[in-house]
């Protein structure tokens, strides 16, 4: 069985200062990894996904994520918070023929 | 290109009472998904189609849950009746296939009194 694991339920960082939101993924196959994010009262929207080709991932406004297949880890990053960032963020993963499983969420605070 | 459209963007209405949701999903898109999404917590998938089939609706309860994709497009989610415990946003994605990314709605809030 698949599963992920979002480390942190909430994380703040002041403006300008790096994003790092923690992913862990449980999976005896090679996955397919995303990572989402969605802002109150809107829908989600894919911010970057992993399908088996470079390990490091870039994504849409600045962020990026590493596969790390021997920790098991998609983790993403941005080099620098803006407040437009604050947000909920959901690492997903989907195996072959299986359908996306969401984590439970990370709430982003950007602090001014 | 139009995204994935839901409809209605809200929902209230008294328990026992019957609510559909209607989704339209990306032109070509064959996988069409229902997920539930509570607050504070990621979307569970409710039910999948690959075109007109339903694949995977091992977690719809089925009791008063239903859903239907006809001509494999368009798709509808039916709750009758209505509990409290309802309460909550129906997304609405698709994709081209099983395993690539999926685009979703907007959602659908229901609050049920």
């Amino acid at each position: 069985a698949q599963s992920v694991t979002q480390l942190d339920s909430h994380v703040s960082v002041s403006e300008g200062t790096p994003v790092l939101l923690r992913c862990n993924y449980s999976s005896s196959y090679s996955p397919s990894l995303f990572w989402y994010v969605q802002h109150p009262n809107k829908g989600l929207q894919l911010l970057l996904k992993y399908t088996s080709a470079a390990t490091l991932v870039k994504g849409i406004n600045g962020f990026e994520a590493e596969f790390k297949k021997s920790e098991t880890s998609f983790h993403l990053t941005k080099p620098s918070a803006h407040m437009s960032d604050a947000a909920e963020y959901f690492c997903v993963v989907s195996l072959r023929n299986t359908p996306l499983v969401f984590g439970k969420g990370t709430r982003l605070s950007v602090i001014a | 290109e139009a995204g994935v459209v839901q409809s209605p963007r809200y929902k209230i209405i008294e328990k026992k009472q019957p609510v559909a949701f209607w989704c339209n999903p990306i032109s070509g898109h064959n996988t069409l998904y229902w997920y539930l999404q509570n607050l504070g917590q990621g979307p569970e998938l409710l039910i999948r189609y690959e075109n007109e089939e339903a694949v995977d609706d091992s977690q719809l309860p089925k009791d008063r849950f239903s859903a239907e994709r006809l001509k494999g497009v368009d798709s509808t989610l039916k709750i009758q009746p209505a509990e409290l415990g309802d309460s909550a946003v129906y997304l609405c994605a698709s994709s081209l296939e099983l395993n690539t990314e999926a685009f979703f709605g907007q959602g659908t809030r229901l609050t049920v009194v």
